[in-house]
Order: C-alpha cells, then sequence, then structure tokens
C-alpha cells in the first residue's frame, strides 16, 4: 500500500532559522512522483515541486531546497532563512506513475509558524 | 499559468438542501479533475476522480448519490452536495490535471470551498 508519513505535527521556528520538513513514504511502485504543496492560512494549496522516482538529484529553488534520498524512502523540504510569510501547512504527497489517474496520496501535513 | 478556480469560495445552507460547487480551469484544458474533503487541521481526503465525458470514480465510503459529479467539459467540473446535513460542514478542494510527458501530471487546487450547512 501506499502511505506518506510527515512525522512532524507542528514547528516553530524564529525568522531566519532554517527548518526542514520530513517526509517518508512507503510505495511498492519502481515509477512514482512525489511533490510537495504549501496551504498557506488562506486555504489554496500551492505547487511546490514535482520529484520523479528517477531523478535522485537534489533541487534548490531561492530559499527552499529539496533532498530525495530513495534508499531512505524520503524526501525532505529545506526552508533556508525562514520568513514569517512561510507560515503554512505543508504536504507531502506521493502518486503512481500513471498518467491514467494520478492520484494523490497526501501525508498528514506540517504546520509551520514562523515568528518574527 | 494553471490556474484553477472554485466557485463559490463559501456557502451556508439549511439542512436538507443542494449546493452546487464549481471547479474551472482558466489556462488548461484537464480531462481529469479531482475533489477532496478537508477537515479542520487535517489532511485532505481524496473524494472523488472526475473524467471528461465519463463517470466520476468514488472512494471507498463516499456516497454516489450525495456527491454528485459532473465533468460536462474540458474546463468545468461540479460537484453537488445533495440533501446536505451538518457532519457535510467541510471544506471542500478541487484539483485539475496538468497533463505533462508520459504520466508526469501535476495538480493543480482551486482555492476551497467552506460549506457550512445548518
Amino acid at each position: 500500500a501506499q502511505k506518506v508519513t510527515q512525522a512532524q505535527t507542528e514547528i516553530s521556528v524564529v525568522e531566519k532559522e532554517d527548518v526542514t520538513l520530513d517526509c517518508v513514504y512507503e510505495t511498492r511502485d519502481t515509477t512514482y512522483y512525489l511533490f510537495w504543496y504549501k496551504q498557506p492560512p488562506s486555504g489554496e494549496l500551492v505547487f511546490l515541486i514535482r520529484r520523479n522516482s528517477f531523478d535522485e538529484q537534489n533541487e534548490i529553488s531561492g530559499r527552499y531546497s529539496w533532498n530525495f534520498q530513495k534508499s531512505t524512502s524520503s524526501f525532505n523540504f529545506t526552508i533556508t532563512a525562514s520568513q514569517v510569510v512561510d507560515s503554512a501547512v505543508y504536504f507531502c504527497a506521493l502518486s503512481k506513475g500513471s498518467s491514467n489517474t494520478g492520484k494523490l496520496i497526501f501525508g498528514q501535513g506540517t504546520t509551520l509558524q514562523v515568528k518574527p | 499559468g494553471a490556474v484553477v478556480s472554485q466557485h463559490p469560495s463559501w456557502v451556508i445552507c439549511k439542512s436538507g438542501t443542494s449546493v452546487k460547487i464549481e471547479c474551472r480551469s482558466l489556462d488548461f484544458q484537464a480531462t481529469t479533475m479531482f475533489w477532496y474533503r478537508q477537515f479542520p487541521k487535517q489532511s485532505l481526503m481524496l473524494m472523488a476522480t472526475s473524467n471528461e465525458g465519463s463517470k466520476a470514480t468514488y472512494e471507498q465510503g463516499v456516497e454516489k448519490d450525495k456527491f454528485l459529479i459532473n465533468h460536462a467539459s474540458l474546463t468545468l467540473s461540479t460537484l453537488t452536495v445533495t440533501s446536505a446535513h451538518p457532519e457535510d460542514s467541510s471544506f471542500y478542494i478541487c484539483s485539475a490535471s496538468l497533463p505533462g510527458l508520459a504520466g508526469q501530471d501535476t495538480q493543480y487546487f482551486g482555492p476551497g470551498t467552506r460549506l457550512t450547512v445548518l
């Protein structure tokens, strides 16, 4: 069965601190995709990144970086020099490598609070 | 690009009435849309997969007759909550799948609709 675990329910940091959000997944598929979404207080989910199972290269986008480790089934997300605007709920998600359904399995989410 | 809208953003209705929620992909065509439900401080729960021109596929435990889904065009899917009751109160979110190469679809989400049934 497919499963995504975000063990950290809530994280609180002070502005400018770095913070890492953990994501561990389970799947038997050889082809799959991993995602991170941000849900600010307004409620709308914002797409951050998609990574396929064959690409373990880490990615950096501004203050955001992602570490995909297939050996440990993890896809962690780091925010460098956090800002108050980063406060949101962050979801990690997994989907099968099929264009037919594209169903997403979401983790429980991690609430990040960045204090000024 | 990849903007998805939902209407209404919030709705309050009386118990027993039906409520329709629209989901539109504004700048791309989506053969597949998804409907989720989210309770406070919880994750998203997939309710159904909506495919243009065919019947929706519902997840286990979701009542088809209560949550009617219609995907009439490549840019519009609707969710109708029929005979709504207070326990149907929730945050309903839709997403539209932007096709990619070799299955690399990405779901883009609407802003959500908060339904309150009195």
